[in-house]
């Protein structure tokens, strides 16, 4: 089982839909989780960390379910500019293990 | 503030060149990371340097050499480049074991012919 799997997608949403995304990991003792996102041809940079309640930011929720090693991104009112791919990124020490992302389409 | 830099952008190199990628960092971050990114690969940690003096082999190493010259700086070394070395490199800093995530630079476009 890889570290951290994805669904690679692409997911293609109209403007103003709900979309979430999955992301698994392997290593019960991993500590800490964060969703990056990269925009084409740029470096990824950190959307937000997941805490184990649960958080939000704006549009933006993270949920962590450590029992079943699993961790979500919910995007609401989708936004041209949410088009990108998101990272999920899981951390038992140094370093992070990063997935290979799911490609976000927002369309007109 | 710059936070990660990295130098140069983009990079052509023929088969058996040797360069030195650089990356300097002003956040006072301890650890410092050099990944690759290929498509469909994802990112893949090539070294990285939990603090200054110490570097450790990340899953891709093989071809690569590091130096940690300072807390500031960490460079990649191509000592002898490879067409499979054609990539986008990316250097990353954090804070000691990188709880609160990490600061990437904009990346190096790499092309060896």
């Amino acid at each position: 089982r890889k570290e951290v799997e994805q669904d690679p997608g692409p997911f293609n949403v109209p403007e103003g839909a709900t979309v979430a995304f999955n992301c698994t990991y392997s290593n019960s003792a991993s500590q800490s989780f964060f969703w990056y996102r990269q925009d084409c041809r740029k470096e990824p940079k950190l959307l937000m960390s997941v805490y184990s309640s649960g958080n939000e930011d704006g549009r933006f929720t993270a949920q962590l379910n450590r029992a079943s090693q699993y961790i979500s991104l919910l995007i609401r009112d989708s936004k041209l500019s949410d088009s990108a791919t998101y990272l999920c990124v899981v951390n038992k020490r140094t370093p992070l293990v990063f997935g290979k992302g799911t490609r976000l389409s927002v369309i007109a | 503030n710059a936070g990660v830099t990295q130098t140069p952008k983009f990079q052509v190199l023929k088969t058996g060149q040797s360069m030195t990628l650089q990356c300097a960092q002003d956040m006072n971050h301890n650890s410092m990371y050099w990944y690759r990114q290929d498509p469909g690969m994802g990112l893949r940690l090539i070294y990285y340097s939990a603090s200054e003096g110490t570097t450790d082999k990340g899953e891709v190493p093989n071809g690569y050499n590091v130096s940690r010259l300072n807390k500031r700086e960490f460079s990649l070394r191509l000592e002898s480049a490879a067409p499979s070395q054609t990539s986008v490199y990316f250097c990353a800093s954090s804070e000691a074991g990188g709880l609160g995530g990490y600061t990437f630079g904009s990346g190096t476009r790499l092309t060896v012919v």
